[in-house]
């Protein structure tokens, strides 16, 4: 089935700097790539999502790009302040194994955004 | 409020108990998701629904878990003879059907965690 791979799996930046995360796919049929962030005693909140068709998507001080060749994706945040701080889950669906909205998601990184 | 609703929100229980968790979806979506997440790491796969049709069950779904949507809208998830491996957060969300353009946004509530004693 699909593997989805997150890194860092911690990220400590200064406000007002910019966060990187990275992710891998193992499912070259995937087509949708989602961002999620989880806030402490919270379920996942959708971000921003990527479909397979387009290579970057932006939405204010976040951006996703995707390198299909290559399986990965990224998470960009700039201009990081406090209350981004929370675990962001990347992850991927509609692969071979992944029909019918079924998400894998990676293992998660957190972010801590320092004053 | 009109989000994914999950109850009840905690449960602490002997092994070898059964417990039922209940998850009431946004009203107009046709799709409901379970998923377990464990102290860091990314939610897991366990089954869906379309309708009242359970078209998925993930291979971590074992006989003492079962789930049902009975009329198309909310779902609930059982936990026969509870072992101490279950205590995990048990997150249900919710979706209208993709289409042809692709997958739909996954709406989630915020989970109903398990401990099992």
């Amino acid at each position: 089935g699909e593997n989805v791979e997150q890194h860092p799996s911690t990220l400590s930046v200064q406000e007002g700097d910019s966060a990187v995360i990275k992710c891998t796919y193992s499912d070259s049929a995937s087509n949708y790539f989602p961002w999620y962030k989880q806030e402490l005693g919270k379920g996942p909140q959708l971000i921003i999502d990527i479909r397979s068709n387009v290579g970057e998507k932006k939405d204010q001080r976040i951006a996703v790009t995707l390198n299909k060749t290559a399986k990965h994706f990224s998470l960009h945040i700039t201009e990081t302040q406090p209350e981004d701080s929370a675990v962001y889950f990347c992850a991927a669906s509609g692969g071979l194994t992944g029909g019918g909205n079924k998400l894998t998601f990676g293992t998660g990184t957190q972010l801590k955004v320092e004053l | 409020d009109t989000g994914v609703s999950q109850n009840p929100r905690h449960k602490i229980t002997k092994r070898g108990q059964n417990v039922t968790f209940r998850c009431d979806p946004i009203s107009e979506h046709n799709r409901l998701y379970w998923y377990r997440q464990t102290l860091g790491q990314g939610p897991e796969f366990l089954t869906y629904f379309q309708n009242e049709a359970q078209l998925e069950k993930s291979r971590l779904l074992s006989d003492r878990f079962s789930a049902e949507r009975p009329k198309g809208s909310f779902s609930t998830l059982e936990i026969q003879r509870t072992e101490q491996g279950d205590s995990a957060m048990y997150l249900c969300a919710s979706s209208v059907r993709g289409t042809a353009a692709g997958t739909g946004e996954l709406f989630f509530g915020e989970g109903s965690r398990l401990t099992v004693l």
